[in-house]
């Protein structure tokens, strides 16, 4: 089966601009999450869906990042405008289903540096 | 704060020997329990699971759980040079409302010197 697909794979913008990020899960897995990789850092989730809602944006800040999965395959993720910390990789993961025990697939990621 | 504490190395093993990673977690609720592998620059694979105390071996891989003790280990036999990488230890930490979201240790960067 095909693995879950990210682009772009490294952008580089500047402090205060935007940028977006795409996401495609595994076919027929119908949980995404999102996740931010600091360099030296474990992953940290930042948004989780299942199917097209959201099921825990707890960690996400809401002033400058948000997130869509509309129809519930594809999912973008959006940071604007971008900070200096906001360098790092967005690994994008997806699974079959809700549970206890979840086995998350990742993505390739997308690098990004903020100058 | 749910946190899951891992000594980030690095921790250096001559090739051929036992490697053991530990990691602690702070939520007594957690119920499941993986292990991840990162080679420089590529995203987590998932190489363990465990869901109950006890060990659960998979090739040269072992898992061992203790939730008393909120304990979760690694153990890797006749590590080879290929094994060197940074091991994720990452915990489904009870949050409910179907949030399942995996919470990531730093992680510990394994060296297997050949």
């Amino acid at each position: 089966e095909a693995g879950v697909a990210q682009s772009p794979r490294y952008k580089i913008i500047e402090k205060r601009q935007s940028v977006a990020f795409w996401c495609n899960p595994i076919s027929g897995h119908a949980t995404l999450y999102w996740y931010q990789q600091i360099l030296g850092q474990g992953p940290k989730l930042l948004i989780q869906f299942q199917n097209n809602g959201v099921v825990d944006d707890s960690q996400l800040p809401k002033d400058r990042f948000s997130a869509e999965r509309l129809k519930g395959v594809d999912s973008t993720l959006k940071i604007q405008p971008a900070k200096l910390e906001d360098s790092a990789v967005y690994l994008c993961a997806s699974s079959q289903g809700m549970g206890l025990a979840p086995l998350l697939h990742f993505g390739p990621g997308t690098r990004l540096t903020v100058l | 704060q749910k946190e899951v504490e891992q000594n980030s190395g690095p921790l250096s093993v001559p090739e051929g020997a036992i490697a053991s990673l530990n990691c602690t977690y702070s939520d007594r609720g957690s119920q499941s329990f993986f292990w991840y592998r990162q080679y420089s620059g590529k995203s987590p694979e998932l190489i363990m699971s465990i869901y109950s105390n006890g060990d659960k071996e998979d090739g040269r891989f072992t898992a061992q759980l203790n939730k008393a003790s909120q304990y979760v280990s690694l153990l890797i036999r006749d590590s080879q040079p290929s094994d060197s990488a940074t091991y994720l230890c990452a915990v489904n930490m009870s949050s409910g409302g179907g949030a399942d979201g995996l919470t990531f240790g730093k992680g510990t960067h394994l060296i297997i010197q050949p």
